[in-house]
């Protein structure tokens, strides 16, 4: 079956550094990549998302890249900040079914 | 934010019990779901309602039986449920298929 591949798994920055998610999708059909933010004990929350009619995507800090040719996007934060920490989820749309395929998430966790 | 409201937010039961979950959404979408979240794996969608029919369903035991009166109103029964079925269960609306998900708090689901 169709599946998204999130790495890594874990995420430990310095304050103030830069931290990138990687995923990978395997629906070459999809054309829509949310990206979601998910504190502990709390919802998750959309953060971004980008369609297929672009490669990038930025707001403020945040930011997403996508490789269509290559079938991955990435999440890119920068001067990351304490409230930074938390899971982060990628997904893909399918084609077949328009529903979201999710990857595992990435713990960020940023040191002081 | 309040626009998917899930109860209760924390439920124990043993193996025996029969209960229900409850999602409220107050954003006007069209298409709702039902998520089962567990440890360091990707969301698993397990039902997807459109204009209160059920369009999708993921290979879901049958111990688990959805409901959707309106397009308002999200509920999942349960029944005879198993120790690994302890989970996070995420309720999400969306305006239609395609469009973002806005998550409910979810209900912490503990099996003895």
């Amino acid at each position: 079956g169709e599946n998204v591949e999130q790495h890594p798994s874990t995420l430990s920055v310095q304050e103030g550094d830069s931290a990138v998610i990687k995923c990978t999708y395997s629906d070459s059909a999809s054309n829509y990549f949310p990206w979601y933010k998910q504190e502990l004990g709390k919802r998750p929350q959309l953060i971004i998302d980008i369609r297929s009619n672009v490669g990038e995507k930025k707001d403020q800090r945040i930011a997403v890249t996508l490789n269509k040719t290559a079938k991955h996007f990435s999440l890119h934060i920068t001067e990351t900040q304490p409230e930074d920490s938390a899971v982060y989820f990628c997904a893909a749309l399918l084609d077949s079914n328009y529903q979201l395929i999710w990857g595992a998430g990435t713990k960020l966790i940023i040191k002081p | 934010e309040t626009g998917v409201t899930q109860t209760p937010r924390h439920l124990v039961m043993g193996m025996t019990n029969k209960k229900s979950l409850k999602c409220e959404q107050h954003l006007g979408h069209n298409a709702m779901y039902w998520y089962k979240q567990s440890a360091k794996k990707p969301l698993e969608l397990m039902f997807v309602y459109s204009l209160e029919e059920r369009v999708e369903n993921n290979s879901v035991p049958s111990r688990f039986s959805p409901e959707c009166p309106n397009s308002s109103h999200l509920f999942l029964h349960l029944h005879t449920l198993q120790p690994e079925d302890s989970a996070l269960y995420l309720c999400a609306s969306s305006q239609e298929f395609g469009q973002p998900q806005h998550f409910g708090d979810g209900t912490r689901l503990s099996i003895l």
